[in-house]
């Protein structure tokens, strides 16, 4: 059971370049996320889902795309790079029961965008 | 939409000493309030979280109180150890949907000897 995993850990863009964050949970949890982590703003939401085909904006999902095709993949693309997309990308993953909920985050991908 | 105030934002302290951390939300209908600490280059993990339906609870050296009518809750940690030194969150949503959160700016907590 690896929990959610992301790939890449560190990438550097230069600006107009495209790319896709990758993330995978093995939790069959319903529910996953991207948040983006920059310097004293603490985490801000940019996509979401609750299901497979489902997916929702967050507060900030300008320049970012996501599909959610199955439970287990919940990918990020980058359409077209900026220098101020450089930030720290966690995706997450959660479970909803009745007696309780966590979300339950990844290792984190480290954008640098030139 | 949400928003979700944290102070301070930095906090130091002495090791034995307690720490408070406090933030204020703006949704009402918020029902789901998780702490999360971050280590330097480590994800997020939850050390605690509170349901609206609860006003205060405890796991060991940590404690959670929630006030819904003020809409503002906070984390205490009492007898703080350097391994405590950390950067806290403090978040609120929907207990339905734990990973849709809005997030507070983080509080530093530095616990020195």
């Amino acid at each position: 059971n690896a929990g959610v995993t992301q790939t890449p850990k560190f990438q550097v863009l230069k600006t107009g370049q495209s790319m896709t964050l990758q993330c995978a949970q093995d939790m069959n949890h319903e529910y996953m996320s991207w948040y983006r982590q920059d310097p004293g703003m603490g985490l801000r939401l940019i996509h979401y889902s609750v299901g497979a085909g489902i997916t929702d904006q967050g507060e900030v999902p300008n320049g970012y795309n996501v599909s959610r095709s199955t439970t287990e993949d919940f990918p990020l693309r980058l359409l077209s790079a900026a220098p101020s997309q450089t930030s720290v990308y966690f995706c997450a993953s959660s479970y909803s029961t009745n007696w309780g909920t966590e979300a339950f985050f990844g290792q984190g991908t480290r954008l640098t965008v030139v | 939409g949400e928003n979700v105030e944290q102070h301070p934002s930095t906090l130091s302290v002495q090791e034995g000493d307690s720490a408070v951390i406090k933030c204020t939300y703006s949704d009402s209908a918020s029902n789901y309030f998780p702490w999360y600490k971050q280590e330097l280059g480590k994800r997020p993990q939850l050390i605690i979280d509170i349901r609206s339906n609860v006003g205060e609870k405890k796991d060991q050296r940590i404690a959670v109180t929630l006030n819904k009518t003020a809409k503002h809750f906070s984390l205490h940690i009492t007898e703080t150890q350097p391994e405590d030194s950390a950067v806290y969150f403090c978040a609120a949503g929907y207990t339905g949907t734990a990973s849709k959160l809005t997030f507070g700016t983080g509080t530093r907590l530095q616990v020195t000897l």
